[in-house]
C-alpha cells in the first residue's frame, strides 16, 4: 500500500496568511495522481485538487497544488476565514487508494 | 444536480452483518466512465476507501477487508448497496458513498453526508 503522510498535523495560522500543507507518499505516485480534499466538522469531505494542480469545479484560485514523485504540497495563497478546516490527501495511483491522516487548520 | 444519500442502521452487534444502502440522483450509473464508491471514517480518524462499482458492473475492493465486503449496485432504483460481514467495534465510523469524478473513478467530487454505524453488543 502507498502510505501518505500529512504534515504537520497542525497548523495554526491567521485570516490572510498563507498556508502550506505537504503530503509525502511512501513511492511514487505515478501520473500524480494525488488529489486533496477539504473536511469542516460535521460534513462530507470536499474535492479541491485532483492530478495534483487541477482545481475541481467552483474551488477559488487560492487553493493550489503541486508537486510530483513523492512530495505534493496544497497551498492556501490567503485564508479566508472558511478555510479552517481538516485537509486530506489521497493517492489513486496505487491499489488500494490510500488517503493522509490530515491536517488540521486552525485560527491562531 | 447530483446528490446521493446513504441510508442503514445506526446501530449493529458484533458478527452481524451491517447492509448500506446509496440512493443517488442526477446520473446514471450505466453511463460511461460513471462510479460510486463506499468510504468510511472512524470517529476523529482519517478515511478510508472500501469498494467501488462501475458503469461495467465492475467491482472493486479494498484488499485489506475484501473478505467482508459486497458492493452491488441497482441502476432501477439508482442504488448501490455495501454489505460488511462479521462487524466489530473497529468498524464503527461514518460511512460515505461517492461518485468518481470525470478525471478517475478514484477522484470524488460528489458525496453523501454520510451515515453513522455504532458496532456494539
Amino acid at each position: 500500500d502507498i502510505v501518505l503522510t500529512q504534515s504537520p498535523g497542525t497548523l495554526s495560522l491567521s485570516p490572510g496568511e498563507r498556508a502550506t500543507l505537504s503530503c509525502r507518499a511512501s513511492q511514487s505516485v505515478s501520473n500524480s495522481y494525488l488529489a486533496w480534499y477539504q473536511q469542516k466538522p460535521g460534513q462530507a469531505p470536499r474535492l479541491l485538487i485532483y492530478g495534483a494542480s487541477s482545481r475541481a469545479t467552483g474551488i477559488p484560485d487560492r487553493f493550489s497544488g503541486s508537486g510530483s514523485g513523492t512530495d505534493f504540497t496544497l497551498t492556501i495563497s490567503r485564508l479566508e476565514p472558511e478555510d479552517f478546516a481538516v485537509y486530506y490527501c489521497q493517492q489513486y495511483a496505487g491499489s488500494p487508494r490510500t488517503f493522509g491522516q490530515g491536517t488540521k487548520l486552525e485560527i491562531k | 444536480q447530483v446528490t446521493l444519500r446513504e441510508s442503514g442502521p445506526a446501530l449493529v452487534k458484533p458478527t452481524q452483518t451491517l447492509t448500506l444502502t446509496c440512493t443517488f440522483s442526477g446520473f446514471s450509473l450505466r453511463r460511461s466512465g460513471m462510479c460510486v464508491s463506499w468510504i468510511r471514517q472512524p470517529p476523529g480518524k482519517a478515511l478510508e476507501w472500501l469498494a467501488l462499482v462501475d458503469w461495467d458492473d465492475d467491482k472493486y475492493y479494498n484488499t485489506s477487508l475484501k473478505t467482508r465486503l459486497t458492493i452491488s449496485r441497482d441502476t432501477s432504483k439508482k442504488q448501490v448497496v455495501l454489505t460488511m460481514t462479521n462487524m466489530d467495534p473497529v468498524d464503527t465510523a461514518t460511512y460515505y458513498c461517492a461518485r468518481g469524478s470525470g478525471a478517475s473513478c478514484y477522484v470524488f467530487d460528489d458525496w453523501g453526508q454520510g451515515t453513522l454505524v455504532t458496532v456494539s453488543s
